[in-house]
């Protein structure tokens, strides 16, 4: 069945570095692509998603890539903060119903003051 | 506030009992979608709401679950017969259509059966 493989499970930076996450999905039908911010006993939370029409969007610190021909996408986040510490999910759905998504495993970042 | 509401925050039930859990989507969101969340692991689609029809319930893991939307806006999704391996965070989302619109998740119902 459809399927999205997420890298790495946990993640630690110091602060001020970057960090990046990656997924491939299954379902060469799908063509959006959010990414969703978990902290704890809270629900995921849209921080950026991309169309498969367009290869990289960005904003602020954050940024996600898209490669249809490989079914890979990837989060960046540059300076990153002890605020960003959190569960981050990726996700991938057809435009068709965005809503119904079949989501990643999960990465936990951690940054260290 | 304005955002996606569900309750109770935290059940706890004993196995073999029946259990509802409520969601209230953001007002005028037509979609609304069930999750289930098991501890370390991505959300998983449950069942899928346009309007006051279950549109797309293929994520239901058997006849033990089923959601209503009697007026298009709360859902209640209910347990019957409820078994341990049915404890997890059970999510509520919701968007303004179908197509092309993000969806906004509620905080979760932790269900613990015991």
């Amino acid at each position: 069945g459809e399927n999205v493989e997420q890298h790495p499970s946990t993640l630690s930076v110091q602060e001020g570095d970057s960090a990046v996450i990656k997924c491939t999905y299954s379902d060469s039908a799908s063509n959006y692509f959010p990414w969703y911010k978990q902290e704890l006993g809270k629900g995921p939370q849209l921080i950026i998603d991309i169309r498969s029409n367009v290869g990289e969007k960005k904003d602020q610190r954050i940024a996600v890539t898209l490669n249809k021909t490989a079914k890979h996408f990837s989060l960046h986040i540059t300076e990153t903060q002890p605020e960003d510490s959190a569960v981050y999910f990726c996700a991938a759905s057809k435009s068709s119903n965005t809503g119904k998504l079949i989501f990643g495993q999960g990465t936990t970042l951690q940054v260290k003051p | 506030g304005a955002g996606v509401s569900q309750t109770p925050s935290n059940k706890v039930t004993e196995k073999g009992k029946y259990v509802e859990l409520r969601c209230d989507p953001i007002s005028g969101h037509t979609a609304l979608y069930w999750y289930r969340q098991s501890l370390g692991q991505g959300p998983e689609f449950l069942i899928y709401f346009q309007g006051t029809g279950a549109a797309d319930d293929s994520g239901l893991p058997n006849d033990r679950f089923f959601a209503v939307r009697p007026e298009g806006s709360v859902s209640t999704l209910k347990i019957q017969r409820t078994e341990r391996g049915d404890s997890a965070v059970y999510l509520c989302a919701s968007s303004f259509g179908a197509t092309n619109t993000e969806a906004f998740f509620g905080q979760g119902t932790r269900l613990t059966v015991v």
